[in-house]
């Protein structure tokens, strides 16, 4: 079975604060994402990327930035952690085609 | 960017019968594949079906069925004999075969299963 691992569950950070939030996958899997979701909203995408070091911006990548130096690794980045980033996030990774994405059991970020 | 819509924000069922979760979703392509998710509460999403657009069978995993309507770009989920087991959020996705590597989600429809 596929397994993507995220570092935290929860996590409780401050404002201003430069937070990473890390995933990994071990199915050697091109494709990487990271969403936030929010009651009433979904999923919305923040970043992915198809290679390593390389990356895309999804619907709302202000505030962030991602690393992917190695095939397994994507690092979630907020430069300056703000209130309005408290949200659920979660990593997910995949093929391509009709492959679906798996999904890491999320990281509870608050911010304070 | 395409979109994808769940109308239903919470749905309710009781134990033993059918619930159907709807799902659309605009498009101007002719490949692409469809998911159904679930995230059961505090626990890791999970792949429930998948479709893809080229097939014209409706996708089927034991209590799990859809309703595959591409000219009406609709795709709804069937549970059959419901569970307790299967109260969760369920989302649907978009994957398009030309739109690269980006899946699309409905907003989540709230499932709850009465005993």
């Amino acid at each position: 079975d596929v397994k993507v691992t995220q570092s935290s569950r929860y996590l409780v950070k401050r404002t201003g604060e430069k937070v990473f939030l890390e995933c990994v996958q071990d199915m050697d899997h091109e494709n990487m994402f990271w969403y936030r979701q929010d009651p009433g909203l979904g999923l919305r995408l923040i970043y992915f990327s198809y290679d390593v070091k390389m990356k895309e911006k999804g619907d709302i990548p202000e505030g962030y930035s991602v690393s992917r130096e190695k095939k397994e690794r994507f690092s979630l980045i907020l430069e300056s952690a703000s209130t309005n980033q408290t949200s659920m996030y979660l990593c997910a990774s995949s093929l391509g085609g009709r492959q679906p994405q798996h999904f890491g059991d999320g990281t509870r970020l608050s911010i304070l | 960017a395409q979109t994808v819509t769940q109308s239903q924000p919470e749905m309710s069922v009781q134990e033993a019968e059918t619930v159907t979760l709807s799902c659309t979703y605009d498009t101007s392509e002719s490949d692409y594949y469809l998911f159904w998710y679930k995230q059961p509460p505090s626990r890791q999403m999970i792949l429930v079906i998948r479709q893809e657009a080229y097939k014209q069978q409706n996708a089927t995993e034991n209590r799990f069925s859809v309703n595959f309507q591409k000219a009406a770009k609709s795709f709804s989920l069937k549970i059959s004999d419901s569970q307790l087991g299967d109260a969760a959020m369920y989302f649907c996705a978009y994957r398009g075969s030309n739109t690269g590597n980006q899946f699309y989600f409905g907003t989540g429809t709230s499932l709850t299963v009465i005993p």
